[in-house]
């Protein structure tokens, strides 16, 4: 079972910042949180992936709560090319047994032109 | 560079039929995952393939089998092929073992099964 909770849709008005929320309360100290995304029909694209510290790469920037209960995938300029089912994953990095990656339901991000 | 690359990219097969689905990775990974996404059901974790070695499969029959050549091209076979097994199937693949790499997924095989 996936270990993340998230919203099942969510809206947002084009170039307008979009945050993605993720709760995942039950978070080992070892494990990552990792983003994926999938446009309808296409293969799941990696985000971004984070530990305990915020993250920024060309496409999104990763808060983590203190607690690393919870985190937000924030993309800065959502375009209508956004408009994906956005996942969050945690995943154990080092030592992992399986290496498989449990996807959740996900959140459906609407960017509304 | 190139990404994932999977064939075909469509199928249409009839109940009872076999089915070979390929998967070249990205050049230098070695490690080959394999996942189903079946309308209703998300994605589900099938087999992962790492130097030509099967090691880890997910809750699925024995009838879905797959294997990973020299070069670390992989197929996957399905056997008696069921209604329910008319999905996207998804290949990633990653540099090698260690559980950190990220895994970069090719565009899926659809597969219908009617």
């Amino acid at each position: 079972d996936a270990k993340t909770t998230q919203p099942t849709s969510m809206d947002c008005a084009e170039g307008r910042a979009a945050n993605l929320p993720c709760n995942h309360s039950t978070i080992s100290g070892n494990e990552y949180v990792y983003w994926y995304r999938q446009i309808h029909s296409q293969g799941p694209q990696y985000i971004i992936h984070g530990l305990k510290n915020n993250e920024t790469n060309e496409m999104a920037s990763l808060i983590i709560t203190e607690d690393r209960k919870s985190s937000t995938l924030i993309l800065p300029h959502a375009t209508l090319r956004d408009t994906a089912v956005y996942y969050c994953i945690v995943r154990v990095r080092e030592g992992g047994a399986t290496n498989k990656l449990i996807f959740g339901t996900g959140t459906l991000l609407a960017v509304q032109p | 560079e190139a990404g994932v690359t999977q064939s075909p990219t469509h199928l249409i097969k009839t109940r009872g039929q076999q089915v070979t689905l390929r998967c070249s990775p990205i050049s230098g990974h070695t490690s080959v995952y394999w996942y189903q996404q079946a309308l209703g059901l998300g994605l589900q974790f099938l087999l992962w393939y790492d130097e030509g070695e099967e090691r880890n499969r997910g809750n699925f029959p024995p009838r879905f089998s797959g294997r990973q050549f020299p070069n670390y091209s992989s197929e996957l076979n399905v056997n008696a092929l069921e209604l329910e097994d008319s999905a996207l199937y998804l290949c990633a693949s990653s540099l090698g073992r260690i559980a950190k790499n990220i895994q970069y997924f090719g565009a899926g095989t659809r597969l219908s099964v009617l």
